[in-house]
């Protein structure tokens, strides 16, 4: 089943402490994108990335890092956590193309940082 | 960039009602998604168009290039199609692959 799989799906933290949330794909897709959603704002991008060791930022990167050392993970890195982190996360991902291709996302993270 | 609204925010509907949630955009785009995020859960995506009308079950999503408008219609609504649909656009362009999100559009739909 194409399926795009984050962990943890919920994580309580505190303010400070590391941490990874992992995003992995099975469709062999290039483009990658973390995205966070908060209620008013809608969904707004965090990282993307077009292929391996390719990533760039999205409109809201500060306080975020990325990797992508194999086509099918996209981890979203949080070196020091904040409250204003506190968010509902998705990765997303999609073939390269012509632009006019479906989006797959991932089921969420939940992430509230105490 | 693009700037994309929905209509409306929240939209309450009594089971079996005909529900229509619309979405503008800006300047030009590639494609247009609607997607589905239910309570609690992922995001799913309903349809991808750039051009006409496309249906699904009891769902159907047109889009109006010109006027820089699509339109998601649900017919004979039912409680499990309660949810919030987000209409998201892609710009134009190769290599473009950024999406620009609406903010959503909350229906509750009451047995």
């Amino acid at each position: 089943e194409a399926q795009v799989t984050q962990n943890p799906r919920y994580l309580i933290t505190v303010t400070g402490k590391k941490l990874t949330v992992t995003c992995s794909q099975n469709m062999n897709h290039e483009y990658m994108s973390w995205y966070r959603q908060d209620p008013g704002l809608g969904l707004r991008q965090i990282y993307y990335s077009m292929n391996v060791e390719v990533t760039d930022k999205g409109d809201v990167p500060e306080g975020y890092k990325v990797s992508r050392k194999e086509k099918r993970n996209f981890p979203l890195i949080l070196e020091s956590p904040s409250p204003n982190q506190t968010s509902l996360y998705f990765c997303a991902s999609s073939l390269l193309g012509t632009g006019n291709t479906e989006a797959f996302f991932g089921q969420g993270t939940r992430l509230t940082v105490v | 960039k693009n700037e994309v609204e929905q209509s409306p925010q929240n939209l309450t509907a009594q089971e079996g009602e005909f529900i229509t949630i619309n979405c503008s955009y800006s300047v030009g785009i590639s494609a247009l998604h609607w997607l589905q995020q239910h309570p609690g859960g992922g995001i799913v995506s309903l349809f991808m168009l750039s051009s006409g009308k496309k249906k699904h079950g009891r769902l159907i999503a047109t889009i109006n290039i010109q006027e820089k408008h699509s339109s998601l219609h649900i017919t004979a609504s039912h409680p499990r199609d309660s949810a919030v649909y987000i209409c998201a656009v892609r710009d134009p362009g190769a290599g473009s692959y950024q999406l620009t999100f609406g903010k959503g559009t909350k229906l509750s739909v009451i047995p």
